[in-house]
């Protein structure tokens, strides 16, 4: 079956524009979660997503937000843009949010900002 | 809280020799661990998991790591290199869920693997 769908793959953005992000799971699967991986910090947890309701969030300004549609796809967005989001943002899923269920990554979405 | 320590940012190791990449973990409940691999370009795969089940976890592309709660260690290795296992590890750490909410990983730094020949 199809895996994880991230668009676009590459984007190009510069500082205070916006940005939106689309994640579409792998069939079946309920959760969606998001992760920023950058050199300097490494991956970090944004935020999941269960059944449209935020189940979890990390330590993130507010310009970062996310929802989920009923039909379980995800959509990130990050309102005015610094330098410092430039990232692989990386979508995973998987069929609940127990710890035990294996996240299955996308192949991310690379946003540079200038 | 949850946490991941990967010693070693860069591991260099010859052509068939034995890999060992380490991974210590600190969870205040039983956690659940995982190892991702990422390849330049691309997003993670996971190559292994441990679920409390057996403590010796067997995974793809011939690697394996064994769970040892007395020195909260998770470490990964592979008898024999191959030139197609150079790229990036991650070790993470989950907390199950117990709390009835969502949870997350929580990675390690990553190391990257670099085979020689």
């Amino acid at each position: 079956k199809a895996g994880v769908t991230q668009t676009p793959r590459y984007l190009i953005k510069t500082r205070g524009q916006q940005v939106t992000l689309s994640c579409s799971p792998i069939s079946g699967h309920r959760s969606v979660s998001w992760y920023q991986q950058t050199p300097g910090q490494g991956l970090q947890f944004l935020f999941e997503y269960f059944s449209e309701t935020q189940r979890n969030k990390g330590n993130f300004p507010g310009r970062f937000s996310g929802r989920q549609f009923s039909n379980s796809r995800s959509e990130m967005n990050v309102s005015t843009l610094e330098l410092g989001d430039s990232a692989l943002y990386l979508c995973a899923s998987r069929f609940s949010t127990s710890g035990a269920n294996v996240l299955t990554f996308g192949a991310g979405s690379r946003l540079t900002v200038l | 809280a949850q946490s991941v320590t990967q010693l070693g940012s860069h591991v260099s190791v010859s052509e068939g020799a034995l890999v060992l990449l380490r991974c210590n973990y600190s969870s205040s409940v039983p956690p659940y661990l995982f190892w991702y691999v990422q390849y330049p370009n691309q997003g993670l795969q996971l190559l292994l998991k441990y679920t409390s089940a057996a403590t010796l976890v067997k995974g793809i592309n011939g690697f394996e790591a064994e769970f040892k709660k007395s020195e909260t260690s998770f470490h990964l290795t592979k008898p024999s290199a191959h030139m197609s296992d150079a790229a990036e590890y991650f070790c993470a750490v989950s907390d199950g869920g117990f709390t009835g909410g969502g949870n997350k990983l929580t990675f390690g730094t990553g190391t990257q693997l670099k085979v020689e020949l």
